[in-house]
């Protein structure tokens, strides 16, 4: 899996948009950047992923530069819920692929 | 909710004791994963198993094993507890999309071990 590096930490206030950096310099053509995030001490949740293409969902767009070198998610209205550690994972798809997380990046959502 | 569900939520014993912790994957999911996130560590991942069978192993201790039953619910055994095995241990599980699909992992609540 390609390593991948992400700000500690970030802030945002409530109602703009939120955009999280990632660098993944080698990550490999079959690799997929993932995110996930983690609210306090629960489960974390899947975001979003994608191979190239920027992507969207309910929650959040990914936007993959062309080298795919690096990605950056985007929250467009943060809520104080949206608060919570942020990572950036490239790994390969598939159903049978471990994680490996990061440090993350902690994002503070304030009023 | 995820549909992960991990039994119990808390746990407290002590040092050189033996717990297991349970793990139910969400219906029809046939990977399942054990991540340790302590203080120090990070989310770190344990363990794989898929259709019963041992997939991928990270750093994994060696007083430590797993299995994944017939019913697809998966067992974390952790032996001679030390300090440092205190800690959040989470199982996820992921979907038979396995040819080209997502790679989205479904987290339980986890359990929160501590060693005394």
């Amino acid at each position: 899996d390609a390593k991948t590096t992400q700000p500690p930490s970030m802030d945002c206030a409530e109602g703009r948009a939120a955009n999280l950096p990632c660098n993944h310099s080698t990550i490999s053509g079959n690799e997929y950047v993932y995110w996930y995030r983690q609210i306090h001490s629960q489960g974390p949740q899947y975001i979003i992923h994608g191979l190239k293409n920027n992507e969207t969902n309910e929650m959040a767009s990914l936007i993959i530069t062309e080298d795919r070198k690096s990605s950056t998610l985007i929250l467009p209205h943060a809520t104080l819920r949206d608060t919570a550690v942020y990572y950036c994972i490239a790994t390969l798809s598939g159903g049978y692929n471990k994680l490996i997380f990061g440090a993350g990046t902690r994002l503070a959502v304030h009023p | 909710d995820s549909g992960v569900t991990q039994t119990p939520k808390h746990l407290i014993t002590a040092t050189g004791q033996r717990v297991t912790l349970r793990c139910s994957p969400r219906s029809g999911d046939l990977s399942v994963y054990w991540y340790q996130q302590s203080l120090d560590q990070g989310l770190q991942f344990l363990i794989q198993y898929y259709n019963g069978e041992e997939r991928a192993k990270g750093n994994i201790l060696e007083r430590f094993s797993a299995q994944q039953f017939p019913d697809l619910h998966s067992e974390l055994n952790l032996s001679s507890l030390e300090l440092g095995d205190s800690a959040l241990y989470f199982c996820a599980s992921s979907g038979p999309q396995w040819a080209s699909g997502s790679n989205e992992q479904f987290f339980g609540p986890g359990t929160r071990l501590t060693v005394l």
